[in-house]
């Protein structure tokens, strides 16, 4: 069946520091890939997605490609701030939503 | 749009009682999911219904677990009788055929005593 895989946490940064979260799949076919978010105390919401190979999504200076050679989506932002401590979900979404796959979350530190 | 919307957003009950979450997906959306979060567990999906109708129900926990959707507006998860390790927060989600992306309520936090 289809899973998702991230690295595991927490990661801690320093604020205005390069972060990397790895995330890497399985899926036949070609899978919609997205990056949510949860800060404390809230629900999961929709940071990025890509819909296609080579695609990247973006938002709030995050960026993720979709490398099907690698079956991987790797979250990326050049300069963290302390506001986006929070946990990261990679997931996969196949079949018209109804194969909707989460990875386990990443939390996310950053320090002043 | 007011998003998707649980109630209540807190409940704490004793062991062996019956409760019952709510929640309201986003007008035109018609694929509703229920997740449940734990330290020790992740984030789990209960079940998912498709235009009010249950497609998978595999990853609910047991017999003590129930959930229904009479209308495309409308479903409740419902725990009797619960235990103490049913403690958790509660997701509702919703998506539509459109982009199949999901957008979460805000849960409920659920601790049995």
């Amino acid at each position: 069946g289809n899973s998702v895989t991230q690295m595991e946490g927490p990661v801690t940064l320093s604020e205005e520091a390069f972060l990397t979260i790895n995330c890497t799949y399985t899926a036949t076919g070609y899978p919609s890939l997205f990056w949510y978010v949860q800060y404390p105390g809230e629900g999961l919401q929709l940071l990025l997605k890509a819909t296609k190979a080579d695609d990247k999504g973006s938002n709030k200076g995050f960026e993720a490609t979709y490398r099907k050679e690698t079956t991987s989506f790797h979250l990326e932002k050049g300069s963290v701030q302390v506001s986006d401590s929070a946990v990261y979900f990679c997931a996969l979404s196949q079949y018209y939503g109804q194969n909707f796959v989460f990875g386990p979350g990443t939390r996310l530190s950053v320090l002043p | 749009d007011a998003g998707v919307i649980q109630s209540p957003r807190h409940e704490v009950t004793e062991m062996g009682q019956e409760v019952t979450l709510r929640c309201k997906p986003i007008s035109g959306h018609n694929s509703l999911f229920w997740y449940r979060q734990t330290m020790m567990r992740g984030l789990e999906l209960l079940i998912y219904f498709n235009n009010n109708v249950p497609i998978d129900d595999s990853g609910m926990p047991e017999d003590r677990f129930s959930a229904k959707m009479p209308n495309a507006s409308f479903s409740t998860l419902k725990i009797q009788p619960s235990e103490p390790r049913d403690s958790a927060v509660y997701f509702c989600a919703s998506s539509s055929n459109v982009d199949y992306e999901q957008y979460f309520g805000p849960g409920t936090r659920l601790t049995v005593t």
